[in-house]
């Protein structure tokens, strides 16, 4: 059963980076089969899907954020991480990690099941 | 870019009610919009995917239908454990999530 799970700090000063690690257990990242994707929640808000990459390192992300954040893949250590630069406040969210199961000659992203738990990021001085 | 209109933000429901939720694409989207869960402290749960297609293991209850630019999410006879926000989800340009729906108990 594929499971996984977030880590990283909950607390990012104002300018720094913020680095987040989701830890991929029942499955391979190494697998054709997947896009490996990060969204998030601000307090109050909706989700908003960040980015997704693939094994080999290929990645989709929302334009908003194109410019600050980086998706990469750890296939020794069966995780994939997210870094996003230059935080603010208005980057503090839960931040969720999730899976798209591609659907050849059709979509590479076409829903996000399962997720893991989720982990608060905060961004404050 | 694709927009969605989710509605209503939020509604108030009794247990057995039925409750329908919206979701309108800016553009024809095909049948490419999925529904979730997401109950507070809890990871978002998909529901329906391809507008109209149980996930396994999702009581019958939820169902979702449209094509195109209109879609509608519908619980047949509520129940509590049914309080959450509801999104809609589009995949024909990049992931796109709806406004989200929240729904209490009256």
């Amino acid at each position: 059963q594929l499971q996984l799970r977030e880590s990283g700090p909950g607390l990012v000063r104002p300018s720094e980076t913020l680095s987040l690690t989701c830890s991929v257990s029942g499955a391979s990242i190494v697998s054709s089969s997947y896009y490996w994707g990060w969204i998030r929640q601000p307090p109050g808000k909706g989700l908003e899907w960040i980015g997704s990459v693939y094994y080999n390192n290929n990645t989709y992300k929302t334009p908003s954020l194109r410019g600050r954040v980086s998706i990469s893949v750890d296939t020794s250590l069966n995780h994939f991480s997210l870094k996003l630069r230059s935080v603010t406040a208005a980057d503090t969210a839960v931040y969720y990690c999730a899976v798209s199961t591609i659907i050849p000659r059709r979509a590479n992203l076409p829903w996000f099941d399962p997720w893991g738990p989720g982990t608060l990021v905060t961004v404050s001085s | 870019d694709i927009q969605l209109t989710q509605s209503p933000s939020s509604l108030s429901a009794s247990v057995g009610d039925r409750v329908t939720i919206t979701c309108q694409a800016s553009q024809d989207i095909s049948h490419f919009l999925n529904w979730y869960q997401h109950k507070p402290g809890r990871a978002p749960k998909l529901l329906i995917y391809d507008a109209s297609n149980l996930q396994t293991g999702v009581p019958s209850r939820f169902s979702g239908s449209g094509s195109g630019t209109y879609f509608t999410f519908t619980i047949n006879r509520l129940q509590p454990e049914d309080i959450a926000t509801y999104y809609c989800q589009q995949y024909d340009g990049l992931p796109l999530f709806g406004q989200g729906t929240r729904l209490d108990m009256k």
